[in-house]
């Protein structure tokens, strides 16, 4: 399957400070990237989808204003917590998904970010 | 929500084949049946999907009843690397606009 990275794989910041994950798809042109947190022992919620060129779309009770996320190119979105504060602290997983030509779209996930807020 | 619905748990014996069940009894006809395992600390790994025909590759057979309400994905000769959280997700099939939404999924442990 198609191969997506994320960078870094983890971080470890201070409260109040802002936090930058880049997520790229190294062999195929992403359409849409979707942006997944995930807190221990629980499943991935989805916080954000983004089509390429254009504003993201927020899931409902996610603070757009906190989580900024830009998807400038087809291989490149990037997901910034601002002002992070400890609560933020979680695994955050992006995945991208293009356009295959087939009836379906191949989605495909990153190995993911834990993100620690002192 | 999560349009599937999956055991919370389920233990495998090594060797032996682990048969994981989903069912997605409000499917509609044009969505597909996904699943991705996580292992541990891990992003979630694509598996196998279909339409209605069962379907079988490297990793798994996904075995869709004829109704298409209920599925069941086999991994025939079980690892203890194949020790994850297995996700069934729905997805409709068209480009665009549809999203990837996880349930809590089954975690599968595979003992030596």
């Amino acid at each position: 399957g198609a191969v997506v990275s994320q960078h870094p794989s983890w971080v470890i910041c201070k409260s109040g400070t802002s936090v930058k994950i880049e997520c790229r798809s190294l062999d195929f042109q992403a359409t849409t990237m979707f942006w997944y947190r995930q807190f221990p022992k629980q499943s991935l919620m989805l916080m954000a989808t983004s089509n390429e060129g254009s504003k993201a779309t927020y899931e409902q009770g996610v603070e757009k204003d906190k989580f900024l996320i830009n998807h400038a190119s087809l291989t490149l979105s990037t997901l910034t917590v601002t002002s992070a504060h400890p609560e933020d602290s979680s695994f955050y997983i992006c995945s991208a998904r293009g356009s295959s030509g087939r009836d379906y779209d191949e989605q495909f996930f990153g190995p993911g970010t834990r993100l620690t807020v002192l | 929500d999560a349009k599937t619905t999956q055991p919370p748990s389920m233990d495998c014996a090594e060797g032996r084949a682990a048969n994981l069940p989903c069912n997605h009894s409000t499917i509609s006809g044009n969505e597909y049946v996904y699943w991705y395992r996580q292992i541990h600390s891990q992003g979630p790994q694509y598996i196998i999907h279909g339409l209605k025909n069962n379907e079988t590759n490297e990793m798994a057979s996904l075995i869709i009843t004829e109704d298409r309400k209920s599925s069941t994905l086999i991994l025939p000769h079980a690892t203890l690397r194949d020790t994850a959280v297995y996700y069934c997700i729905v997805r409709a099939a068209q480009t665009g606009g549809f999203k990837t939404i996880f349930g809590a999924g089954t975690r599968l442990f595979v003992k030596a």
